[in-house]
């Protein structure tokens, strides 16, 4: 059961921008811990896209970014392309659970 | 190269134990947190197992709590999962993963090994 909420799917056509948002609470987001993103492509472990909110690892390109606010976060995808079909993930941490890493339900991101 | 090797998962049946292990290279293994995450077939990530650089502090997940032990070689550099009183719900490709230095962000992921528990 996770504590993170994502929706199950986003779709876009090739070029457009597509947002995922990462909706938590008062003890993981909202109290200010860092918001972390995955990449999982088809049949592979996930990858680090995102870390601390809004930076992104070296070879990851800008087409990718992440913001936070308040009890959420979100990944926004510009100029999409097909390339970025792939399942994502937010992960934080959460107070309320000892020593508790958190990840969302999971995006999947379609390109039309 | 950073890299990470899992090995040890197989079929085996509920009430069963078995033995993940986690080959690390490429970095000092010994001055990182490592942790342990599963992916159900179909299903999203679960967090399981998190263990401190030195081993002397440990967190588990309540689904995996007092049946799964997370533990440390750091002279062989190699990261561990016992599973013991396995359930059908346990069935997953099991991913171990380095924490960051700073903050708790997984990089990089093993490439997994499925454990299927069944009869």
């Amino acid at each position: 059961q996770s504590v993170l909420t994502q929706p199950p799917s986003v779709s876009g056509a090739p070029g457009q921008r597509v947002t995922i948002s990462c909706t938590g609470s008062s003890s993981n987001i909202g109290a200010g811990y860092d918001v972390h993103w995955y990449q999982q492509l088809p049949g592979t472990a996930p990858k680090l896209l995102i870390y601390g909110n809004s930076n992104r690892p070296s070879g990851v390109p800008d087409r990718f970014s992440g913001s936070k606010s308040g009890t959420s976060a979100s990944l926004a995808i510009t100029g999409l392309q097909a390339e970025d079909e792939a399942d994502y993930y937010c992960q934080s941490y959460d107070s309320s659970l000892s020593g508790s890493r958190v990840f969302g339900t999971g995006t999947k991101v379609t390109v039309l | 190269e950073v890299q990470l090797v899992e090995s040890g998962g197989g079929l085996v049946q509920p009430g069963g134990s078995l033995r993940l292990s986690c080959a690390a290279s490429g970095f000092t293994f010994s001055s990182y947190e490592m942790n342990w995450v599963r992916q159900a077939p179909g299903k999203g990530l679960e967090w399981v197992s998190y263990i401190s650089s030195s081993g002397s502090t440990i967190y588990y997940a309540d689904s995996v709590k007092g049946r799964f032990t997370i533990s440390r070689d750091n002279a062989k550099n190699s990261l561990y999962l016992q599973m013991n009183s396995l359930r059908a719900e346990d069935t997953a490709v099991y991913y171990c993963a380095r924490e960051g230095t700073v903050k708790n962000w997984f990089d990089p992921w093993g490439q997994g090994t499925l454990v299927t528990v069944s009869s």
